[in-house]
């Protein structure tokens, strides 16, 4: 069974610009979740979909928002883009939501922000 | 809220020798625990995840971590140190919020370096 993809491995943009970035779970699993991963900060979680709708969100600004589709498919969006946003942005999938199921990452989107 | 605490962002141990990654967490309810291993240029992979089953949980690559409530700590281990095992080390808590939702929380974690 493929894992989780995430699309582009690897994105440049300036600041103001915006970006999405795009996630297939892996086949079946119905759940999920955005995290970025910066050195500072470490692993801080942005939001989690299920059957396309939101069903959680961490502590960041309105400029990150996401979405859902019927296939499961997951996009995130990051407008008005600042020097700060440069991250990994990993995307996990799980079978279903809830505390004790198991995340599945994906390699991550290396953004920086120029 | 949840909350996770890794101790000693850095630790180096020779080849053949025991590891010993310190968590602890905090939390309001019974837990759900994980232990994740990101290696250089990729994603995180499940070593290992506690869910109240049993408090020795074994994982891969021969990882295994025990639960303590009295300690609230979740110490991942194994007994000899393979080359292969250095990487970063994360304990996670799973963090469900009100609506069930599901949310990890990353402790900061742990770069191991192992000497030939």
């Amino acid at each position: 069974k493929a894992g989780v993809t995430q699309t582009p491995r690897y994105l440049i943009k300036t600041r103001g610009q915006q970006v999405t970035l795009s996630c297939s779970p892996i086949s079946g699993h119905r759940s999920v979740s955005w995290y970025q991963q910066t050195p500072g900060q470490g692993l801080q979680f942005l939001f989690e979909y299920f059957s396309e709708t939101q069903r959680n969100k961490g502590n960041f600004p309105g400029r990150f928002s996401g979405r859902q589709f019927s296939n499961s498919r997951s996009e995130m969006n990051v407008s008005t883009l600042e020097l700060g946003d440069s991250a990994l942005y990993l995307c996990a999938s799980s079978l279903r939501s809830g505390g004790a199921s198991e995340q599945f990452f994906g390699p991550g989107t290396r953004l920086t922000v120029l | 809220a949840q909350s996770v605490t890794q101790l000693g962002s850095h630790v180096s141990v020779s080849e053949g020798a025991l590891v010993l990654l310190r968590c602890n967490y905090s939390s309001s309810v019974p837990p759900y625990l994980f232990w994740y291993v990101q290696y250089p240029n990729q994603g995180l992979q499940l070593l290992l995840k506690y869910t109240s089953a049993a408090t020795l949980v074994k994982g891969i690559n021969g990882f295994e971590a025990e639960f303590k409530k009295s300690e609230t700590s979740f110490h991942l281990t194994k007994p000899s140190a393979h080359m292969s095992d250095a990487a970063e080390y994360f304990c996670a808590v799973s963090d469900a919020g009100a609506q069930g939702a599901q949310k990890l929380v990353f402790g900061q974690g742990t770069r191991l370096t192992i000497n030939p």
